[in-house]
């Protein structure tokens, strides 16, 4: 079957490192994807990994390890904005997007 | 282009009657994706198209559920005899296929549909 996992809900403190897991097993990979989605908005781009290892992006990084069907989204410098659900999410061979079920990060100061 | 839209943003109906959504995306995107998500959870796949072709569709579109995208571009969902779990946020996303471009995925507001 198709799989992705992270965890439900995580809770930061503002200026904090914070790091979210996704393990996935699916038929086929064509990339991993991380969005943000702030409640009652449209998911938004964070960031894509197709090959091993680490991709950074201002505070946002993210890495992927393919043999391990793992992946994690890091946030450092946490800012109260950062408070959101994170999708993780695979591109399958057939195009497809195969969803985790979000992760709910709360910041608090 | 002002990015993947919507339309309506909110709708309210009644058990038992039906419901269309539009969804227009990006002008260049070939890819459109429906998916649904209910409060914490993740989207759930419902169906995607490659210009007008509908790819694959999930189980739930075999019964009350259908889209067409008839000319590649614009995107329906509609949902027959509506039912109070059929209430959740209905998501569209566009993408490319097309050599040179990036492959992210663009979605839209969403329509968040309740049935009373």
């Amino acid at each position: 079957g198709q799989n992705i996992d992270q965890p439900t809900e995580m809770t930061a403190t503002e200026g904090a490192i914070v790091q979210i897991n996704c393990t996935y097993q699916t038929s086929g990979f064509n990339g991993l994807f991380w969005y943000q989605q702030h409640a009652g908005e449209a998911p938004t781009f964070l960031s894509y990994n197709v090959l091993d290892g680490l991709e950074e992006k201002g505070r946002f990084s993210s890495f992927l390890s393919r043999s391990k069907g793992y992946s994690y989204l890091l946030l450092k410098e946490l800012q109260m904005k950062d408070s959101a659900s994170y999708l993780c999410f695979v591109s399958s061979n057939t195009g497809k997007l195969i969803f985790g079920q979000g992760t709910t990060l709360q910041v608090k100061p | 282009d002002t990015g993947v839209s919507q339309n309506p943003r909110h709708k309210i109906t009644k058990r038992g009657q039906n419901v269309t959504f539009r969804c227009d995306p990006i002008s260049e995107h070939n890819r459109l994706y429906w998916y649904r998500q209910t409060l914490g959870q993740g989207p759930e796949f419902l169906t995607y198209f490659q210009n007008e072709a509908q790819l694959e569709k999930s189980r739930l579109l075999s019964d009350r559920f259908s889209a067409e995208r008839p000319k590649g571009s614009f995107s329906t969902l509609e949902i027959q005899r509506t039912e109070q779990g059929d209430s959740a946020m209905y998501l569209c996303a566009s993408s490319t296929t097309r050599v040179g471009n990036n492959y992210g995925y663009t979605f839209g507001s969403g329509t968040r549909l309740t049935v009373v």
